[in-house]
């Protein structure tokens, strides 16, 4: 069974900038969370997406957006990007995302704003 | 706030001995523990969970330990090996509503386990 599958792996974009992100999460799995990885930090909570609706989103400002297709494969976009949105950004696929169901993990897109 | 705390962030062990990472938290709403353990240039992977109702969870190296009063958990490696080098990640489950449950991370404890 294929992982999940962040593309692309790296990216750099220039400050203003827009960027979209892709993830495939694992077959079946419906569920799929964002997170921002920056340094010192821990993975801090985007959104989650599940059957193409968001059901949860983290305290991030309006300029982080993202959906979820019927084939649950999910984007994140960032409009007007600044510095500060520099980090690894990683995508989680669950089944439906329960409390005691774990989430798997992509390789994370590598963002660096200049 | 930051509801999920590891304090240490680094950690050296020899091997063979026994890996201690701890882990804090303040919502007494989370219900669910994780730990996931990252390489650099990779996700993290899970490793090990625990439910909020039990104290103890193990998987054959790897114990987690849960204090529930003292809102403390703790993930022991026994014995360690140098392939355990890794940043590893406590993360918490809360409901959020709609269906959805979140996980809260903490900062990230970095384990080196010299040989």
């Amino acid at each position: 069974k294929a992982g999940v599958t962040q593309t692309p792996r790296y990216l750099i974009k220039t400050r203003g900038q827009q960027v979209t992100l892709s993830c495939s999460p694992i077959s079946g799995h419906r569920s799929v969370s964002w997170y921002q990885q920056t340094p010192g930090q821990g993975l801090q909570f985007l959104f989650e997406y599940f059957s193409e609706t968001q059901r949860n989103k983290g305290n991030f400002p309006g300029r982080f957006s993202g959906r979820q297709f019927s084939n649950s494969r999910s984007e994140m976009n960032v409009s007007t990007l600044e510095l500060g949105d520099s980090a690894l950004y990683l995508c989680a696929s669950s089944p439906v995302g329960g409390a005691s169901t774990e989430a798997f993990f992509g390789q994370g897109t590598r963002l660096t704003v200049v | 706030d930051q509801q999920v705390k590891q304090n240490s962030p680094s950690l050296s062990v020899q091997e063979g001995r026994i890996s201690i990472l701890n882990c804090d938290y303040t919502n007494s709403m989370f219900d669910y523990f994780l730990w996931y353990k990252k390489y650099p240039a990779e996700g993290p992977t899970f490793l090990i969970s625990i439910s909020s109702i039990k104290d103890k969870n193990e998987d054959g190296r790897f114990t987690v330990f849960l204090n529930k009063s003292a809102k403390h958990l703790s993930l022991h490696i026994v014995p360690s090996q140098p392939g355990d080098s890794a940043v590893y990640f406590c993360a918490a489950s809360s409901y959020s509503g709609a269906g959805s449950y979140q996980l809260t991370f903490g900062k990230g404890t970095k384990l080196s386990v010299i040989p």
